[in-house]
């Protein structure tokens, strides 16, 4: 089983909607769970920390299922701006992405 | 806060050459840096964790005599790609985490390696 799983897409979401994904990891005993945002041939850049009790940052919250071993990522209210690719990472002594979600916004 | 520079952004070499990418922290001291590759339309793989002061952890299947890690202080790390080949070309980034940070880590602007 890989270590970090996503499902890549693309989500091609309306503006205006709201989309949400998983990603799943293998190691439970992971404590540092994270969100990024990838951009077409550039670096990742932080989006957001997960925790436990779960976190929101404007249109974006994020959740942690310990129990079922993933954190997901919503979007509300889409923009064309957040057309990108979204890495989940997550690890203690060292940072595992996986593939990414790419989603794709549509006027 | 939080800055790491990556140096080149881009560099084209001869096969069988060697090409040194450096790693900075501007505004931290990284005790941690990691060295992660990816391919076009691929997720970002890690290659390695560089520890200041000791030897690099490798991931499995990477190949450390190939990709010689440095980590000599508290503030840069460099990746040099030993004897390229055509498909070594891709995008080396490096993240950076300093003690005590919890907010996640900083990655570089990445190296586009291109071995002709």
């Amino acid at each position: 089983r890989k270590e970090v799983e996503q499902d890549p897409g693309p989500f091609n979401v309306p503006e205006g909607a709201t989309v949400a994904f998983n990603c799943t990891y293998s190691n439970s005993a992971s404590q540092s769970f994270f969100w990024y945002r990838q951009d077409c041939r550039k670096e990742p850049k932080l989006l957001m920390s997960v925790y436990s009790s779960g976190n929101e940052d404007g249109r974006f919250t994020a959740q942690l299922n310990r129990a079922s071993q993933y954190i997901s990522l919503l979007i509300r209210d889409s923009k064309l701006s957040d057309s990108a690719t979204y890495l989940c990472g997550y690890g203690n002594n060292r940072l595992a992405f996986g593939k990414g979600n790419q989603v794709v916004v549509i006027p | 806060g939080a800055v790491v520079s990556q140096h080149p952004s881009r560099v084209i070499c001869k096969s069988g050459t060697s090409v040194k990418i450096e790693c900075r922290s501007l505004d931290f001291q990284a005790t941690t840096m990691f060295w992660y590759r990816q391919f076009p339309k691929q997720s970002l793989m890690l290659m390695a964790t560089s520890n200041e002061g000791s030897k690099a952890t490798y991931e499995q299947g990477v190949e450390k005599d190939k990709f010689l890690i440095n980590h000599a202080s508290l503030t840069l790390s460099t990746l040099t790609v030993t004897s390229a080949h055509p498909e070594d070309s891709s995008f080396y980034i490096c993240s950076a985490r300093g003690q005590g940070m919890t907010y996640g880590y900083t990655f570089g602007s990445g190296t586009r390696l291109t071995v002709v």
